[in-house]
């Protein structure tokens, strides 16, 4: 079984530029998430969607951060402007079952961004 | 103060040691418990659930004390291939998952 996939897997931008990440969830995966993760830090919650309706975005910084689940499927993560604080990894993970809080979640790669 | 709270290590034992992690909660109402593991510039690994009446699985064992609050995990007999970091995660009954920042553990031989 294929695993989360994410790209890109490293981006470098300078401040106030803006990026993109991308997701692609497990199949058949309900709920998608994505994660920021701050070096020396544990992954903090950014946005849970279940298919293709937003369950909590409530850490979401919403004045540069949006996301999308396209058919409740792919999901992508934007950043506009990107400020140096936002220097993380980015990771997305998918979970099988809906609004369950027993679910697995499986992680993909992480996407590493550095702003300089 | 954090939902979530973990032994900020780092912890080095040596081949063979048992070490023990606790994590502590401040929401009641959580509904699961999980301990992932993160290898060193990889993503997080599911390494066991927390039950209530506590569970093991092989030289690890978890607890869940719901009265006050904290999951603890217990490593026996350490090998070189357990040094990771260990992630403490309290899910509420809506599936939101809260990550601790996790302790490291380095196994020494």
């Amino acid at each position: 079984e294929a695993g989360v996939a994410q790209s890109p897997r490293y981006k470098i931008i300078e401040k106030r530029q803006s990026v993109a990440f991308w997701c692609n969830p497990i199949s058949g995966h309900a709920t998608l998430y994505w994660y920021q993760q701050i070096l020396g830090q544990g992954p903090k919650l950014l946005i849970q969607f279940q298919n293709n309706g937003v369950v909590d975005d409530s850490q979401l910084p919403k004045d540069r951060f949006s996301a999308e689940r396209l058919k409740g499927v792919d999901s992508t993560l934007k950043i506009q402007p990107a400020k140096l604080e936002d220097s993380a990894v980015y990771l997305c993970a998918s979970s099988p079952l809906k609004g369950s809080s027993y679910n697995e979640q499986f992680f993909g790669p992480g996407t590493r961004l550095t702003v300089l | 103060r954090k939902e979530v709270e973990q032994d900020p290590g780092p912890f080095n034992v040596p081949e063979g040691a048992t070490v023990a992690f606790n994590c502590t909660y401040s929401n009641s109402a959580s509904q699961s418990f999980f301990w992932y593991r993160q290898d060193c510039r990889k993503e997080p690994k599911l390494l066991m659930s927390v039950y209530s009446s506590g569970n093991e699985d092989g030289r690890f064992t978890a607890q869940l004390n719901r009265a006050s609050q904290y999951i603890s995990l217990l490593i026996r007999d350490s090998k070189l291939s357990d040094s990771a970091t260990y992630l403490c995660v309290v899910n509420t009954n809506a599936g939101k998952s809260t990550f601790g920042d996790g302790t490291t553990l380095t196994v020494k031989p």
